[in-house]
């Protein structure tokens, strides 16, 4: 099956530096997604990002389908974007089955 | 609009129990997955149903089912809880089978004794 890593898996900056979080794919994808994961567990969307680019805020998000990588950019970190970002995919050869990689967990210090 | 609804948001059963977890998807959102998240882990795929039927299946043992009621609700039964049953249980919905962003609820946190 379709493998999914993340990198770095762990990763600790000072509030205001920039980071890029990094998500490469073994196969085919139709569709990925990147969330955060909050302390309490839920799981919050960022970007529905098959291809292309995309910035919301802080927040940017760009995948290269042809060669199965993808990455979010977070620029001047504060302390709430602390936590877990997951990067999903679902394969074109079981699209309704998500993957998610193992995740990067990222620590803001004030 | 309301989110993702799951419930109950905490459990604690006995091994050898039998749990059932409920989810309501987003209104208009035909499809519902469940996920299975063991700590410091990835989201694991345990099924997705559209429109009532069985769409996809995970690497689960057949302790693990479930079902999509007429208002496209959902249920995950898990039979004879084992210790490493355990674990953050995650709802999505999504408009259609494929192709479609997932929204998930906020989950269900399963602690087997």
């Amino acid at each position: 099956g379709i493998q999914v890593e993340q990198s770095p898996p762990d990763l600790i900056l000072q509030e205001g530096a920039n980071s890029t979080l990094r998500c490469n794919f073994s196969d085919s994808v139709n569709n990925l997604q990147w969330f955060h994961q909050n302390p309490w567990g839920q799981l919050i969307n960022l970007f529905y990002i098959p291809s292309g680019t995309k910035q919301n805020g802080r927040l940017s998000a760009t995948t290269v389908a042809t060669e199965r990588y993808s990455l979010l950019y977070i620029s001047s970190s504060q302390t709430t974007d602390s936590g877990v970002y997951f990067c999903a995919v679902a394969p074109y050869s079981s699209a309704s089955k998500i993957i998610f990689g193992s995740g990067t967990r990222l620590s803001i210090r004030p | 609009d309301a989110g993702v609804t799951q419930s109950p948001t905490h459990l604690i059963k006995t091994r050898g129990q039998h749990v059932t977890l409920r989810c309501s998807p987003i209104s208009g959102h035909k499809s519902v997955s469940w996920y299975q998240q063991v700590l410091g882990q990835g989201p694991q795929f345990i099924f997705q149903y559209y429109e009532k039927e069985e769409r996809g299946r995970g690497n689960f043992p057949d302790r693990f089912s479930a079902r999509q009621f007429p208002n496209y609700s959902s249920e995950l039964n898990v039979n004879a809880l084992l210790l490493g049953d355990s674990a953050l249980y995650l709802c999505a919905s999504s408009w259609g089978p494929d192709d479609t962003e997932a929204f998930f609820g906020q989950g269900t946190r399963l602690t087997v004794v």
